[in-house]
């Protein structure tokens, strides 16, 4: 069956690090996205791709980067961790056209900035 | 500019009463409406859909949603909750003001904790 996975699903690192979470997903899907939730916050896009070589900035997306080489993987990178970056991070897929909104998501990795 | 809102931060039901969830949101034009459900420590799944045509829509695990544009509202119904239905459910917005062509995000919620009582 297709999937979406993240990897990893917990991580704890140092303030000034830099992390890449990975996102992977079979479904061939051209649209790819990543949120972050916080409590209180709820979900809000950090960047998002609609196919390979396509990247667009989201509403939180200071201090992240990604970048698509391929359809199934788009990887966040945080450059220089900091403490404010501690939460859940999601990775979603979806296919083009009236779908768009339906979004496939992974299980999420939970980021902790020490 | 477009938002959503659920007035709601938590609703409890007991089991087997009926539920709902509420959504009301603000865009131009036609809006595309979505409920998500999010179980513990999991991603979110979709559930329903409203694009066009009958405003009940019906989705998966019973739930269904009524769109009803004089109120701009698409609340989340089911007419016997479960214990099982307990988790957080979001209600998103597809921005039609947002990038061309087919690929506009989503505008989301801040989320509704439900909880059902045995």
């Amino acid at each position: 069956d297709a999937e979406i996975t993240q990897s990893p699903r917990h991580k704890i690192t140092e303030t000034g690090r830099q992390v890449t979470l990975a996102c992977h997903q079979t479904w061939n899907h051209n649209n790819m996205f990543w949120y972050r939730q916080d409590l209180g916050h709820g979900l809000r896009l950090i960047h998002y791709s609609y196919g390979v070589q396509d990247t667009n900035k989201g509403e939180v997306s200071d201090g992240y980067s990604v970048s698509r080489s391929n359809t199934e993987d788009l990887p966040l990178t945080l450059e220089s961790a900091a403490s404010s970056q501690t939460s859940v991070y999601f990775c979603a897929s979806s296919r083009t056209g009236l779908n768009t909104g339906e979004l496939f998501f992974g299980e999420g990795s939970r980021l902790t900035v020490l | 500019a477009q938002s959503v809102a659920q007035p709601e931060d938590q609703v409890n039901v007991a089991e087997g009463n009926p539920l709902t969830v509420k959504c009301t949101y603000s865009v131009s034009g036609n809006p595309y409406l979505f409920w998500y459900v999010q179980y513990p420590n999991r991603g979110l799944q979709f559930l329903l859909k409203y694009i066009t045509g009958d405003n009940l829509v019906k989705g998966s695990y019973g739930f269904e949603a009524e769109f009803n544009k004089s109120q701009t509202s698409f609340h989340l119904k089911k007419p016997s909750a479960l214990v099982s239905d307990s988790a957080l459910y979001f209600c998103a917005v597809r921005d039609p003001e947002g990038d061309a062509g087919n690929n506009r995000k989503l505008i989301w919620g801040l989320g509704t904790s439900l909880a059902v009582n045995p």
